[in-house]
């Protein structure tokens, strides 16, 4: 099946600090991206749509100036989580779908686990 | 809008028993549904998807999952519980367009006993 790929898979930071985390699509190309944030226990919550080209969409309740969404190339789709705090602590999840119909499907990124400290 | 209902946050059954796991959904198109697993700290892992052929689905790992659009319901199933098939299952459902993301379900829970 089609990979995704996602980095970094841990990382913790400091309070008030950036931290980007990349999703690349390694063999095929991806208009279309989404993220996700899982916090413990919990289903995963549809953040954004990233979009090549254009601006990402936001779930209701998602603050786009927090969470900075870039998707330059059809291959590469980047969340950079801005002044990060303690509550951005949490599981993130990538995804893309490389086509439509019936032979359709979602891959994930392997996940990355953000600590704010 | 489409929506999945996870029936169950925390399933318990002994090994070798009969695994179900329930979701029900809903969607104003026709949908396609799948069931993921996630262990500890991983991404996702497909177990099967339903995209409007075959009603009855096999997945890896000896799962199923039957489509009942009279019930708009989605369960999943395993004959035989190993004690392997503890983990975490996400119910989704999304459309037929690549554009779409898929909306997940709260998740259950699978616990198995020796």
């Amino acid at each position: 099946g089609a990979v995704v790929s996602q980095h970094p898979s841990r990382v913790i930071c400091k309070s008030g600090t950036s931290v980007k985390i990349e999703c690349r699509s390694l063999d095929f190309q991806a208009t279309t991206m989404f993220w996700y944030r899982q916090f413990p226990k919990k289903s995963l919550m549809l953040m954004a749509t990233s979009n090549e080209g254009s601006k990402a969409t936001y779930e209701q309740g998602v603050e786009k100036d927090k969470f900075l969404i870039n998707h330059a190339s059809l291959t590469l789709s980047t969340l950079t989580v801005t002044s990060a705090h303690p509550e951005d602590s949490s599981f993130y999840i990538c995804s893309a779908r490389p086509g439509a119909g019936a032979n359709t499907e979602a891959f994930f990124g392997q996940g990355t686990r953000l600590t704010v400290v | 809008a489409q929506s999945v209902t996870q029936l169950g946050s925390h399933v318990s059954v002994s090994e070798g028993a009969l695994v179900l796991l329930r979701c029900n959904y809903s969607s104003s198109v026709p949908p396609y549904l799948f069931w993921y697993v996630q262990y500890p700290n991983q991404g996702l892992q497909l177990l099967l998807k339903y995209t409007s052929a075959a009603t009855l689905v096999k997945g890896i790992n000896g799962f199923e999952a039957e489509f009942k659009k009279s019930e708009t319901s989605f369960h999943l199933t395993k004959p035989s519980a190993h004690m392997s098939d503890a983990a975490e299952y996400f119910c989704a459902v999304t459309d037929n367009q690549a554009g779409t993301a898929l909306i997940f379900g709260k998740g259950t829970t699978l616990s198995v006993s020796s």
